[in-house]
């Protein structure tokens, strides 16, 4: 399977400010996602990051908010912006595997918003 | 509303005994069902997956039955490890599982006791 990396691993960010977080994959990959668990939930799709297009986001979920970009196969970013409290969360990056039908997932990046 | 249940949040287990853990799902589309495996600050770990025109998928110590009719299914883990030890995601899609969104469900802490 792939290995992906994510940065940073952890933030503490003020309410009001935005942070990107990136993804790399060591191989070239079609689909990349980007998921969300908040505290005691489930983890939940936020988009479908596009090579080439502009992401494919989930109901609930606005690019002014999660402004997504995929450069290329082996690299995406998200950032979460104008932060609130309420975007206290785990977040996620995985590649979508043809071969074994399923999705990897990154080491997650834990942001807490003061 | 839920589509992916997972209703007992922890269970503990002697080493060597079995571990059973369930996952209820409402969306009769759902066709292709995945277990992850979660350590602390780590993202999730593929385990088994199981096509809906299957009842029963092996992988070593880790077999996943489906039961589509009671739209419940359940990963036996045997014989149960102190290294188990972690949170459980059951997740489930409409089409395959490299593609598209996964619907996890909140998760099943497992304790195996030594």
């Amino acid at each position: 399977s792939a290995v992906i990396s994510q940065k940073p691993s952890r933030d503490i960010c003020q309410r009001g400010t935005s942070l990107t977080i990136q993804c790399q994959v060591d191989s070239q990959v079609t689909m990349m996602f980007w998921y969300r668990q908040q505290p005691g939930q489930s983890l939940t799709l936020i988009a479908t990051a596009n090579q080439g297009s502009e992401a494919t986001y989930e109901s609930g979920f606005v690019i002014d908010k999660f402004p997504i970009s995929r450069p290329n196969l082996t690299f995406s970013t998200l950032t979460v912006s104008n932060m609130s409290p309420e975007d206290s969360s785990i977040y996620l990056c995985s590649v979508g595997d043809t071969s074994t039908d399923t999705q990897y997932f990154g080491p997650g990046t834990r942001l807490t918003v003061l | 509303d839920q589509q992916v249940k997972q209703n007992s949040p922890s269970l503990s287990v002697q080493e060597g005994r079995i571990s059973i853990l369930n996952c209820d799902y409402t969306n009769s589309m759902f066709d292709y069902f995945l277990w992850y495996k979660k350590y602390p600050a780590e993202g999730p770990t593929f385990l088994i997956s199981i096509s809906s025109i299957k009842d029963k998928n092996e992988d070593g110590r880790f077999t996943v039955f489906l039961n589509k009719s009671a739209k419940h299914l359940s990963l036996h883990i045997v014989p149960s490890q102190p290294g188990d030890s972690a949170v459980y995601f059951c997740a489930a899609s409409d089409y395959g599982g490299s593609q598209g969104n996964l619907i996890f469900g909140k998760g099943t802490k497992l304790s195996v006791k030594p």
